[in-house]
């Protein structure tokens, strides 16, 4: 059975830009979470999505979005990329409503210059 | 509000057991889980623990929970040079989202 998988795997972006990643759950998992690393500040979550709808958000700002779609797959936006923004994003799934069990993506690498 | 706190670094020797420990304020956690992070890579789900057991075992992990003093730790058996990563605990409390530790980084030398 496949993995997470997340794409791109790693993006170079300017501040100010705007930018989309993509998560694929493993077939059958419905919920998907995001998460941001970063040395600072460690694994932050950002956000949850069960069956198209966010169902939890993290203390982040509006510039951080997300959707999932009919099919499961998730993305996540960032708008007006700030320096800080630079950071690993993982994506989890899990296959129940409560989803105990999260497997996490390899995550994007995320370099904002 | 809720925190989960570890020590930042431990090391061991090879063929030696490690116990890496993790304390959170949650009193309400519903699930403890221990994920492994190794350089570049996402995280590896480990093992977890429902908060109404003490201890659980999988192969060389053995996950101990005190649930009255918040304490959580990992046990691993005949550590080998492959277990050196970093160690996440985290807990979900009464919604989905995982609070996550600062990582342990376990380091095994020969």
């Amino acid at each position: 059975k496949a993995g997470v998988t997340q794409t791109p795997r790693y993006l170079i972006k300017t501040r100010g830009q705007q930018v989309t990643l993509s998560c694929s759950p493993i077939s059958g998992h419905r919920s998907v979470s995001w998460y941001q690393q970063t040395p600072g500040q460690g694994l932050q979550f950002l956000f949850e999505y069960f069956s198209e709808t966010q169902r939890n958000k993290g203390n982040f700002p509006g510039r951080f979005s997300g959707r999932q779609f009919s099919n499961s797959r998730s993305e996540m936006n960032v708008s007006t990329l700030e320096l800080g923004d630079s950071a690993l994003y993982l994506c989890a799934s899990s296959f129940r409503d409560r989803g105990h069990e999260q497997f996490f993506g390899p995550g994007t690498r995320l370099t904002v210059l | 509000g809720e925190d989960v706190e570890q020590s930042l670094f431990l090391s061991v020797r090879e063929g030696d057991s490690s116990v890496i420990n993790c304390t959170y304020t949650d009193s309400s956690s519903t699930y403890l889980y221990w994920y492994k992070q190794e350089p570049g890579a996402g995280l590896q789900l480990l093992t977890y623990i429902f908060s109404n057991m003490d201890m659980k075992q999988d192969q060389r992990l053995t996950v101990l929970l005190n649930k009255k003093d918040k304490h959580l730790s990992l046990r691993i058996a005949d550590t080998q040079t492959g277990d050196s990563a970093i160690y996440f605990c985290a807990e979900s409390g009464n919604t989905d989202k995982l609070i996550f530790g600062t990582g342990t980084r376990l380091q095994v030398f020969p």
